[in-house]
């Protein structure tokens, strides 16, 4: 069945360094949706990338959806404490099904 | 404006027990999905709801069932629980369309002892 893969699993930074986050998909995707859960908390949408080779940008936060449509990453520039989250990609095939990534983990040390 | 409501919070359950949970969607939507989060996992498509008829349906196995009211808001029932069960359950609210940008809700924290 379809599988989307996100790596790595945790990542570890001082804060001010940068962050990335890599989700590849087995499938290609119609679309595919970054979001951030606090810990304790509930997923909360960041973006949504629908064209090949799309790049958005939301200060910090850099989104980039590759050109075959089936991998995607989210890069974040001068980490601060609060970015603390797990980062979760989750792609659509065309039908109502999304699914999710296993997340990264982030933690910023202050 | 409202966002997506859940209850309950928490619950806990024995096994062979069943459980119905509900979400209310943000205001002004119509479709709801589910999903089951376990530990340290991303979140699990269970269902999609959309003119209370069940449009899509995920890797659950017939113990989970649902329905959407002429409202929107929505149930989740779980049948026959399991210990691996134990999950937060997300109810997610969007607009029409399956691609659509997708609200969650707080969940519920279900325990099953």
């Amino acid at each position: 069945g379809q599988q989307v893969m996100q790596i790595p699993q945790y990542q570890h930074v001082q804060e001010g360094e940068d962050f990335t986050t890599y989700c590849n998909s087995s499938t290609t995707l119609s679309n595919i949706q970054w979001y951030k859960q606090r810990p304790g908390g509930h997923p909360v949408f960041l973006i949504q990338l629908v064209k090949s080779g799309e790049v958005k940008k939301q200060k910090r936060l850099t989104f980039q959806f590759g050109e075959a449509k089936k991998n995607s990453s989210l890069h974040i520039t001068a980490t601060q404490t609060t970015d603390v989250g797990t980062y979760f990609c989750a792609g659509n095939t065309g039908g109502f099904k999304t699914i999710f990534g296993a997340g990264t983990r982030l933690f910023v040390k202050a | 404006d409202a966002g997506v409501t859940q209850s309950p919070t928490h619950l806990i359950k024995t096994r062979g027990q069943q459980v119905t949970l509900r979400c209310s969607p943000k205001s002004g939507h119509d479709t709801v999905s589910w999903y089951q989060q376990a530990l340290g996992q991303g979140p699990q498509f269970i269902f999609q709801y959309y003119e209370e008829e069940e449009r899509q349906r995920g890797n659950f196995p017939d113990r989970f069932s649902g329905h959407q009211f002429p409202n929107y808001s929505s149930e989740l029932n779980v049948n026959a629980l399991l210990l691996g069960d134990s999950a937060l359950y997300l109810c997610a609210s969007s607009l029409v369309a399956g691609t659509d940008t997708q609200y969650f809700g707080p969940g519920t924290r279900l325990t099953v002892l």
